[in-house]
């Protein structure tokens, strides 16, 4: 079992859809939790940083950490097709520990 | 972009040629770090640096060497290119800090035949 799970997708949705990708892990040491998005062929830009459970909002974007089930949300509100790209979610327990990558959810937003 | 350049961004290579690719950043990071990224597997870390000279194991370090003379440059050799090589390669580094996060570069398309 991989500690991060991460739906591959692809999610599909019309432009102005609220969209929510979402990621499990099982290791209870983490407590950072990163969304990184990637267009085609690009490398990961960071999206969203969050430290341990609650939410935070940035524009259009708002990431939630639930720690006590060991899932992390971002939701999307009024999505664009600027939006379409592959979403990774990340984590690690801070300090010098290693980043845990999930495998990244495909979203494309349809005009 | 915090800074980082990646070359070559593509190589088509055979089996058993050396390789190396290189990684350049600007802004003095302690912190580097080379992953491949595989469909199905995600970003796998091979091996990172936190200083000259100064380098370590990733999860999937086998095949691969790495190097840092300077601070601004990280090398990734792959001594003898397999198939199971092929991939593409990322380079990122840690901003350390208040978030202290890792921003990545464009990537190097690398392709063993």
């Amino acid at each position: 079992q991989k500690e991060v799970e991460q739906d591959p997708g692809p999610l599909s949705v019309p432009e102005g859809a609220i969209v929510s990708l979402n990621c499990t892990y099982s290791n209870s040491a983490f407590q950072y939790f990163m969304w990184y998005r990637q267009y085609s062929r690009k490398g990961p830009e960071l999206l969203m940083y969050t430290y341990s459970s609650g939410n935070k909002e940035d524009g259009r974007f708002t990431a939630q950490v639930d720690k006590s089930s060991k899932y992390i949300s971002l939701f999307i509100r009024d999505s664009q097709p600027s939006d379409s790209a592959t979403y990774l979610c990340a984590m690690n327990a801070g300090g010098y520990q290693k980043v845990t990558f999930g495998t990244g959810t495909k979203l494309q937003v349809i005009p | 972009d915090a800074g980082i350049t990646q070359s070559p961004r593509h190589k088509v290579t055979e089996t058993g040629t050396p390789v190396t690719l290189r990684c350049h950043q600007t802004e003095n990071h302690r912190y580097m770090y080379w992953y491949r990224q595989d469909p199905g597997h995600g970003l796998r870390l091979i091996h990172y640096s936190y200083g000259v000279k100064d380098t370590d194991k990733g999860e999937v370090s086998d095949g691969y060497s790495v190097s840092r003379s300077k601070t601004e440059d990280f090398l990734l050799t792959l001594e003898s290119a397999t198939s199971s090589q092929t991939s593409v390669y990322f380079c990122a580094i840690r901003q350390e800090g208040s978030t202290d996060t890792q921003y990545f570069g464009p990537g190097t398309r690398l392709t063993v035949l």
